[in-house]
């Protein structure tokens, strides 16, 4: 089975500093990773994935997210934040191994702080 | 191009009552998943098609939980009869032949069920 786990529920970042939003994962097989952002009253959008290759990968908005394999970790990070970031992420996982289907993470709810 | 559309976007309910929510994937999509958050908690798979076949529905909660896909376009998804457990949001979500691998699911804004 795979699972996905983002310890923080919560995380505050005054505006301007880098911000890290964190994610685990299990899976049987070689992973692919997913960022979703939801903005207030509005759906899922994607924001960036890792396959294969580069281990830092680029995605939409600045965000950017560091695979790292030894510790099971996928974590979103940002340089700068600004308060339109503000938003509940999800941390997502999809096995090469497993059903054909995206299994998240609980979510984490940035705020960033003016 | 549009995006995956659902409606309604917010629906109330009283318990023991049906409820159909509708999903219009991108044109040209296969695959049409259903996920359900409930309040807090993560994003759940309920179920895949694939066109109009049932691919899995291994996250289907219960008999009272009925998913079509007509035509291998729009699906709906209907709740008879609702429970108050029901409430969350149901989102849709799209891909295209090549599943998740190598591209993304684009998903809908979600339906808010409340059951009342």
């Amino acid at each position: 089975a795979q699972s996905v786990a983002q310890p923080e529920d919560q995380v505050n970042v005054a505006e301007g500093n880098p911000l890290t939003v964190k994610c685990t994962y299990s899976v049987s097989g070689n992973p692919y990773l997913f960022w979703y952002v939801q903005y207030p009253n509005r759906g899922l959008q994607f924001l960036l994935k890792y396959i294969t290759g580069d281990n830092l990968v680029k995605g939409s908005y600045g965000f950017e997210a560091e695979f790292n394999k030894s510790q099971t970790s996928f974590h979103l990070k940002k340089p700068s934040a600004l308060v339109s970031d503000s938003a509940l992420y999800f941390c997502a996982v999809f096995s090469s191994g497993s059903a054909r289907q995206l299994t998240f993470g609980s979510g984490t709810q940035l705020t960033v702080l003016p | 191009e549009a995006g995956v559309t659902q409606f309604p976007s917010h629906s109330v309910i009283e318990k023991g009552q049906t409820v159909t929510l509708r999903c219009d994937p991108i044109s040209g999509h296969d695959n049409l998943y259903w996920y359900r958050r409930v309040m807090g908690k993560e994003i759940k798979f309920l179920l895949h098609f694939v066109k109009e076949s049932k691919q899995d529905e291994s996250g289907m909660p219960n008999n009272r939980f009925l998913a079509e896909r007509t035509g291998g376009t729009y699906s709906t998804l209907k709740v008879q009869p609702a429970e108050l457990e029901d409430s969350g949001v149901y989102f849709c979500a799209s891909g295209g032949t090549g599943g998740y691998i190598g591209t993304e699911a684009f998903f809908g804004q979600g339906t808010r069920l409340t059951v009342v």
